[in-house]
């Protein structure tokens, strides 16, 4: 079955710089890689999503670029703000069975 | 539109009993998935469900756990003779109908403890 791994598991920036957060996966049958933001208490809520048609996808401060020959996709944060603390996960999917990474912790410093 | 709803959000069971989670998918949405998290890890796939059939469990436990989305109501996840290593949150998410690739949205989940 696929195997995500997901680095690092914590990470903290000052307000203002950038995040990255990268995830490798072992399924080369994998072909669409959702990022999702949890907070504490609460459930995941998806924040963008990349297929494997595609290399790259912005939306605002958040863009998600993906290698397919390398098996690895990263999630960008820009200016990040306060509100961006969370746990972020990665996953894959051939299909409806989602595999997870185990999560980073972002802390934003203001 | 309302999101995935899940009840209880937490839940106190002596080992032994039995535990009921309940979620609702999105309207419009007919698929079902069950994830468990353990503390401090990610979500772990469980079994995924549309209307009266179940299509893939094999995330679940052979014994006591058990899972179904009947044709009218809402999803029900059962464990049963609880025990101390089934503390965690349970989350549900559902999607549309159609193809593969479909998002998956996800309830606020289940805390689930064992005493």
């Amino acid at each position: 079955g696929e195997n995500v791994e997901q680095h690092p598991s914590t990470l903290s920036v000052q307000e203002g710089d950038s995040a990255v957060i990268k995830c490798t996966y072992s399924d080369s049958a994998s072909n669409y890689f959702p990022w999702y933001k949890q907070e504490l208490g609460k459930g995941p809520q998806l924040i963008i999503d990349i297929r494997s048609n595609v290399g790259e996808k912005k939306d605002q401060r958040i863009a998600v670029t993906l290698n397919k020959t390398a098996k690895h996709f990263s999630l960008h944060i820009t200016e990040t703000q306060p509100e961006d603390s969370a746990v972020y996960f990665c996953a894959a999917t051939t299909g409806n069975q989602f595999y997870f990474g185990t999560g980073t912790s972002l802390t934003v410093i203001p | 539109n309302a999101g995935v709803m899940q009840n209880p959000r937490h839940l106190v069971r002596r080992r032994g009993q039995e535990a009921r989670l309940r979620c609702s998918p999105m309207k419009g949405h007919s698929h079902v998935y069950w994830y468990r998290q353990l503390p401090e890890e990610g979500l772990k796939f469980m079994v995924y469900l549309q209307k009266e059939n179940i299509i893939d469990e094999s995330g679940m436990p052979k014994e006591r756990f058990s899972a179904e989305f009947p044709k009218e109501g809402p999803s029900i996840l059962r464990i049963q003779q609880v025990v101390r290593g089934d503390s965690a949150a349970y989350f549900c998410a559902s999607s549309p109908p159609g193809g593969s690739y479909n998002e998956q949205f996800f309830g606020p989940g289940t805390r689930l403890t064992v005493l």
